[in-house]
């Protein structure tokens, strides 16, 4: 079974500054998939990046960046330059081997941008 | 640019009364998805689809029910709502892709309260 554990319910930061909100994952499964979803109050899933197991290097997206540690089973998402639009509910989600059509989905990070 | 479009977008209903679900994506994907919100959860899945005419149970697939008879439609009926099925309804899709960048992309959601 799969399981994706974000231990932050709620994380605050000043606009223009950098945040990570951390992401832990455990399976079994040498073949994965990391994604993290960001759900703004008005309620749709976004995607933001994709790590995959086999990746060498981490996965970068415009001011989204994955810190993907594979020995620890971590893969946080940074935000650099933080924007007062990036105040949302954060997701991180796995898939395990080649089953596309489901993601486990963490219980998700709140962050508030302070200006 | 629809993607995959959900409806309706709100629904209240009184216990045992049933209804549909709609989800239609114009993606030409072979995954479709139906996942639940609930608060401080995340997102579980309910049932899956990985082609026309195949569906699956997810984690909590009591008191859903669906059917894929194409490609692009993939309906969830609630046989007879109870107050425990008041939640958020996520539709997802994806393409059939193995070890890739598969993402799923989301539809609006659709709010259900049952009274």
């Amino acid at each position: 079974a799969q399981k994706i554990t974000q231990t932050q319910p709620g994380m605050f930061v000043q606009e223009k500054e950098a945040v990570t909100l951390d992401c832990t994952y455990d399976t079994s499964d040498p073949s994965y998939g990391l994604f993290w979803y960001k759900q703004p109050s008005s309620g749709e899933m976004i995607f933001l990046i994709y790590q995959g197991s086999y990746d060498q290097q981490n996965a970068t997206e415009g001011r989204y960046s994955l810190n993907f540690q594979k020995a620890r089973k971590s893969a946080n998402l940074v935000i650099s330059a933080s924007q007062l639009g990036d105040s949302a509910m954060y997701f991180c989600a796995m898939r395990a081997g080649g089953s596309n059509y489901k993601l486990t989905f963490g219980k998700g990070t709140l962050l508030t941008v302070n200006p | 640019n629809a993607g995959v479009t959900q409806t309706p977008k709100f629904q209240v209903l009184k216990t045992g009364q049933s209804m549909t679900l709609q989800c239609a994506q114009d993606m030409n994907h072979e995954y479709m998805s139906w996942y639940r919100q609930d608060p401080g959860m995340g997102l579980r899945l309910i049932h899956y689809s990985v082609g026309a005419g195949i569906t699956d149970q997810g984690e909590v697939p009591n008191g859903y029910n669906v059917s894929r008879s194409t490609t692009e439609d993939f309906p969830l009926r609630l046989l007879s709502a109870a107050p425990s099925q008041t939640s958020v309804y996520f539709c997802a899709s994806s393409r059939r892709a193995v070890l890739a960048k598969n993402i799923q992309y989301f539809g609006a959601g659709t709010r259900l309260s049952v009274l």
